[in-house]
């Protein structure tokens, strides 16, 4: 989706370093979304946020972090306290809840 | 709690054959309703929504899927597949008690032979 961009593509962590996943969006979309993807498991929610400076824990929240200072970004870090970080990272953003997300084309995270 | 279940993980299909794709889910009140396609290394894309009005909704390339409010069924068909629709495909539910967050299905790869 051209409107939200995540970055890197690809990105690789050493042990016991955090690292941080970019997603910015133009869509003026007030909900964000992290999600994880691993083989034949779908989508696991990560983290979301519906509002500036405000978030909360999805499914899978432990060993992650966010932030959401301002609409356009919601930055994903990965804590050395996730100790299966190797997945495809997605992005979403959301206008309400009677509408599709949009997503990223993902970043792929592997442990070096 | 929603859930959806996608009751294949894996669908072969000869090119120029029909498929389903089948998807059920579990709400006790009204929802939104969506597939996904995922092609290898991207995100998600909407291939098409379910809101309100007509149980049958169409997509641009030839996909359909039927609202079935009784069944809690929401399958995905297409009558002639072709090569390039070999994709995962991602059944959701939003609204309702889960509010703004959607609820995805474990997917169906679905693997079109030539």
């Amino acid at each position: 989706d051209g409107g939200i961009t995540q970055s890197p593509k690809y990105l690789f962590r050493k042990e016991g370093q955090n690292v941080t996943l970019s997603c910015e969006q133009n869509l003026n979309h007030d909900a964000m979304y992290w999600y994880r993807q691993d083989p034949g498991q779908g989508l696991r929610l990560i983290y979301y946020s519906q509002i500036v400076n405000d978030f909360q824990k999805g499914d899978i929240a432990e060993g992650y972090s966010v932030s959401r200072e301002k609409k356009e970004s919601f930055p994903l870090t990965v804590t050395s306290a996730q100790k299966n970080p190797t997945a495809f990272y997605l992005c979403a953003t959301q206008n309400s809840d009677n509408q599709p997300q949009h997503f990223g084309d993902g970043t792929r995270l592997s442990i070096l | 709690a929603q859930s959806v279940t996608q009751l294949d993980s894996q669908v072969p299909v000869f090119e120029e054959a029909p498929v389903e794709l089948r998807c059920n889910y579990s709400s006790s009140v009204s929802v939104y309703l969506f597939w996904y396609v995922q092609y290898p290394n991207q995100g998600l894309q909407l291939l098409l929504k379910y809101l309100s009005g007509s149980t049958l909704v169409e997509s641009i390339n030839g996909f359909e899927a039927e609202f079935n409010k009784s069944q809690t069924s929401f399958h995905l068909r297409k009558p002639s597949v072709h090569i390039s629709d070999t994709a995962e495909y991602f059944c959701a539910v939003s609204g309702g008690s889960g509010g703004f967050k959607t609820i995805f299905g474990a997917g169906t790869r679905l693997f079109v032979k030539a």
